[in-house]
């Protein structure tokens, strides 16, 4: 059974930082791309950040380019979402997904709330 | 910058057939987008319907379908059902590793 497990969620000051993390078990986690997607509160959801399998290329909406940064872990199949320079407008649930084949989620993790405070 | 479009809401009667659609603000949308559908309650994580246009997600009733009408990706669900009032998001892949959500649509079953 696939499963996503995110962490490191939390209250912070704006201008701070936080590292997210996503605990991948019930598949191959070196061999799948995945992904950040987030949802503030009463919003819609975000895609926000992507990484290969490999970690060799990733990708980032242009609202957290520069300040945002995936990356991973293959050989403790965790993938993580480093945030720095945090604003009120980051504030959301942060949801790891697995990429399916072509190009789609096909499992989701259950969340972590961030929030950012002004 | 590329907007996905989504109709905000949409109202369907129990037993009734709705098509919610997804659309470009730059052009058509095609099979080349990879078009997905998400279905989402409240405090709960997406759940994936469909992707590649037109494949059910392992364990969606095949009440719910994915197509490509005119210029627009399009989620239709047949004989709609209470449990059906959600929020459905599209999403399209832009390339480049760069995927695009609609806005989503709140789907009232009523």
């Amino acid at each position: 059974e696939v499963q996503l497990l995110e962490s490191g969620g939390g209250l912070v000051q704006r201008g701070g930082s936080l590292r997210l993390s996503c605990a991948a078990s019930g598949f191959a986690f070196s061999s799948y791309a995945m992904r950040w997607v987030r949802q503030a509160p009463g919003k819609g959801l975000e895609w926000v950040s992507a990484i290969s399998a490999s970690g060799g290329s990733t990708y980032y909406v242009d609202s957290v380019k520069g300040r945002f940064t995936i990356s991973r872990d293959n050989s403790k199949s965790t993938l993580f979402l480093q945030m720095s320079s945090l604003r009120v407008e980051d504030t959301a649930v942060y949801y790891c997904a697995k990429r399916g084949d072509p190009l789609y989620f096909d499992y989701w993790g259950q969340g972590t709330l961030v929030t950012v405070s002004s | 910058q590329t907007v996905v479009t989504q109709e905000p809401s949409f109202s369907v009667s129990p037993g009734g057939t709705v098509t919610l659609t997804c659309g470009l603000n730059s052009g058509s949308v095609s099979t080349s987008y990879y078009p997905s559908w998400y279905q989402q309650t409240p405090g709960q994580a997406p759940r994936t319907l469909i992707y590649n246009t037109n494949t059910r997600s392992s364990g969606v009733p095949d009440r719910f379908s994915g197509s490509i009408l005119g210029n627009k990706a399009a989620l239709t669900i047949t004989g709609a059902q209470a449990d059906d009032e959600s929020d459905y998001y599209c999403v399209l892949y832009l390339g480049s590793g760069i995927s695009v959500f609609g806005g989503g649509t709140k789907l009232t079953v009523l």
